[in-house]
């Protein structure tokens, strides 16, 4: 099945410090999404890229859409101690891939502690 | 508006057991999932329904896991019996359809029971 490659792993970084975290997947993907995970929460959406090169900000965050759609990256700038938690992407397949039902692939995550 | 609703929060039984967990999605929402996300893992698909139907189950272990939505509001997923490596957090998550992305549909996901397999 599809895999996505997150890294890094974890990361520790002071506040005020800017952060890069990406993701790589052995196919195409139509839809990149990134999330975040709170300790005892579910994953909450922070931003959609929906086409090759589009590059979409939230705030303090930025996520670029590969140009080949096997990638994606997620920036976050000028860190905070509330931007603690594990960052997910996700990727949605093509339309053609065999019927998927847009499932949805989740990389492993990354686990971002900011020291204040 | 509120969330999806999962109840426990918490539990713990020994292998072997049975254990069921409860979600109730966002009012309208006809697509409804289950996800098993493991320590350090990213969540994966088990199940998925369209309001009373099975729409992908494909990755859902079906000689101990089961799961129903009978009148394609809440649903219940149970596990009989348990193994230790069941040990995780069982997401549920619903959206307003699926075939679509996930900002649109408002696909977004409950807070999760943390099962614990001694």
């Amino acid at each position: 099945g599809q895999q996505l490659n997150q890294s890094p792993q974890s990361m520790f970084i002071q506040e005020g410090e800017d952060v890069s975290m990406n993701c790589t997947s052995s196919s195409i993907f139509n839809t990149w999404l990134w999330y975040k995970q709170d300790p005892g929460e579910g994953p909450v959406l922070l931003i959609a890229l929906y086409k090759a090169g589009e590059l979409t900000s939230n705030g303090r965050l930025t996520a670029q859409f590969g140009i080949t759609r096997k990638d994606s990256f997620l920036n976050i700038s000028a860190s905070i101690p509330s931007d603690v938690g594990i960052y997910f992407c996700a990727g949605q397949p093509t339309r053609n891939s065999g019927g998927s039902n847009y499932k949805l692939t989740f990389g492993k995550g990354t686990l971002l502690t900011v020291n204040p | 508006e509120a969330g999806v609703a999962q109840s426990p929060r918490y539990k713990i039984i020994e292998k072997r057991q049975s254990v069921a967990f409860w979600c109730n999605p966002i009012s309208g929402h006809a697509t409804l999932y289950w996800y098993q996300q493991i320590l350090g893992q990213g969540p994966k698909l088990l199940i998925q329904f369209q309001n009373n139907g099975v729409v992908d189950d494909s990755q859902l272990p079906k000689d101990r896991f089961s799961a129903e939505r009978l009148k394609g509001v809440d649903s219940t997923l149970k596990i009989q019996p348990a193994k230790l490596e069941d040990s995780a957090v069982y997401l549920c998550a619903s959206s307003l359809g699926y075939g679509g992305t996930p900002r649109i549909l408002g696909y977004t996901f409950g807070s999760g029971t943390r099962l614990t397999v001694v």
